[in-house]
């Protein structure tokens, strides 16, 4: 199994609303990361978990919420969002933190 | 600061070959990949140069300087489904979770 999944593949939701992102990768990587991706732009890091423990947190808005429950998935949990977060969200792993990411096909997200 | 720079669209036509230049100014050095990125769908890992040299894989060779912090990916033999945005990624230091991307080449092959 060499591949990063990710659900929900599209997501529309209200600014009131609670809802997570799901990634799950099978291939024992041990590092984790959460990026945003605006069109046309490069992937902006947002979170990374190294070893189930969270490393890196790039000033994130509290609205979106990190969580590793083990080490093969990793969670966002989003809340109170607004218009400007809709993005490609994607999740990546890699084997350790020198490897190559390998990136999820990434959840589209559409805050209204 | 951080710098990472490409061009921000070229075009070639298929059968042929292209080169994508990234020049980078970072605090460190730990290594530079390459990733490849169809509209609307994720990145995928091309190439990783950490020492200076060619490496070669398939139509797929990407260079690395880092006394003149540049890179090239060169695409041989080009094919209608070259046509993508290819990203160029830093690495700034040994042990670091975190990739410093540039803003992509948008390259179009036309028949």
């Amino acid at each position: 199994d060499t591949e990063v999944t990710q659900t929900p593949k599209h997501l529309v939701m209200g600014m009131t609303n609670k809802k997570s992102l799901k990634c799950e990768q099978h291939m024992g990587h041990r590092a984790m990361y959460w990026y945003k991706q605006k069109a046309k732009k490069p992937p902006e890091l947002m979170f990374v978990y190294s070893y189930e423990k969270l490393s890196i947190n790039e000033s994130v808005p509290s609205r979106f919420s990190p969580e590793c429950p083990n080490s093969s998935l990793l969670n966002l949990h989003l809340h109170a969002l607004q218009p400007e977060d809709s993005a490609l969200y994607l999740c990546a792993s890699s084997q350790d933190r020198n490897y190559e990411q390998y990136f999820g096909p990434g959840t589209r997200l559409t805050v209204t | 600061g951080q710098n990472i720079d490409q061009p921000t669209e070229m075009t070639a036509t298929e059968g042929a070959i292209v080169q994508i230049n990234c020049t980078y100014q970072t605090s460190g050095f730990n290594g530079l990949f390459w990733y490849q990125q169809h509209a609307g769908e994720a990145p995928t890992f091309l190439s990783y140069n950490v020492l200076d040299g060619l490496e070669e894989k398939g139509r797929f060779s990407s260079f690395l300087s880092r006394s003149k912090g540049y890179s090239y990916l060169l695409l041989k033999e080009l094919q209608m489904k070259d046509s993508a945005s290819y990203l160029c990624a830093v690495r700034g230091s040994y042990n670091t979770d975190k990739l410093i991307f540039g803003t992509g080449t948008r390259l179009q092959v036309f028949p």
